[in-house]
């Protein structure tokens, strides 16, 4: 069970625009922790799309989009394309007794059909 | 160019101790504000959060494993070495090393994957 909760999956059509959510709780997103995303393709390592909430590292394109507020998040994707369809994952720290630790959500599976 | 390359055993046995090591380059240990961590991922699941060191020696466990965890650094070599006891068919996984900047991890290794299998 991950500490953040994602859809497991999202589908849409070429050119259309999807959303992908991520929640969190009050000793995460909630106490401001910042939300960053990640994409994977099968059997490659993630690659950083979107780091705190809503900036894009050079080299990703402005289809790719987030934003958060209190303890949810979400990833915009625009004009979908064939090559997006990928494991999406989202990420933050947590509050604990001994310091913040990191936390990752469940993954969303996103198919373009 | 930041690189980071995940090595360690392929296959352990049920009980035993696992030690994997990241050998990095492009970037020090020792500047203020650089982190390594650790991530896994069982074949087919989610990244799961294991660990973390930063530059100043200071270290995050994940609560759920931090007894059986250690993470150490060598920075003479551009090394973190996580080591996890008591290995466990479930424990096998993908095992990341990933830079971490502003609480993100823009730069991953491969992956090294490892089997907990008698």
């Amino acid at each position: 069970q991950s500490v953040l909760t994602q859809p497991p999956s999202v589908s849409g059509a070429p050119g259309q625009t999807i959303i992908i959510s991520c929640t969190g709780t009050s000793s995460n997103l909630g106490t401001g922790y910042d939300v960053h995303w990640y994409r994977q393709f099968p059997g490659t390592a993630p690659k950083l799309l979107i780091y705190r909430n809503k900036n894009r590292p050079s080299g990703v394109p402005a289809r790719f989009s987030g934003s958060k507020s209190g303890t949810s998040a979400s990833l915009a994707i625009t004009g979908l394309q064939v090559e997006d369809e990928a494991d999406y994952y989202c990420q933050s720290y947590d509050a604990g007794l001994s310091g913040s630790t990191g936390v990752f959500g469940g993954g969303t599976k996103l198919t373009v059909v | 160019q930041i690189t980071l390359k995940e090595s360690g055993p392929t296959l352990v046995t049920p009980t035993q101790t696992l030690t994997l090591t990241c050998t990095f380059s492009g970037f020090s240990l020792t500047t203020s504000g650089v982190a390594v961590g650790w991530i896994r991922q069982p074949p087919g699941q989610a990244l799961e959060w294991l660990a973390l060191i930063y530059w100043d020696g200071d270290r995050r466990y994940s609560p759920s494993l931090k007894n059986r965890l250690t993470i150490t650094k060598d920075t003479s070599k551009s090394q973190v070495v996580l080591t996890m006891t008591s290995m466990d068919p479930k424990d096998t996984a993908t095992y990341f090393c990933a830079r971490e900047s502003d609480d993100s991890y823009p730069d991953w290794g491969q992956g090294t994957l490892v089997t907990v299998s008698s």
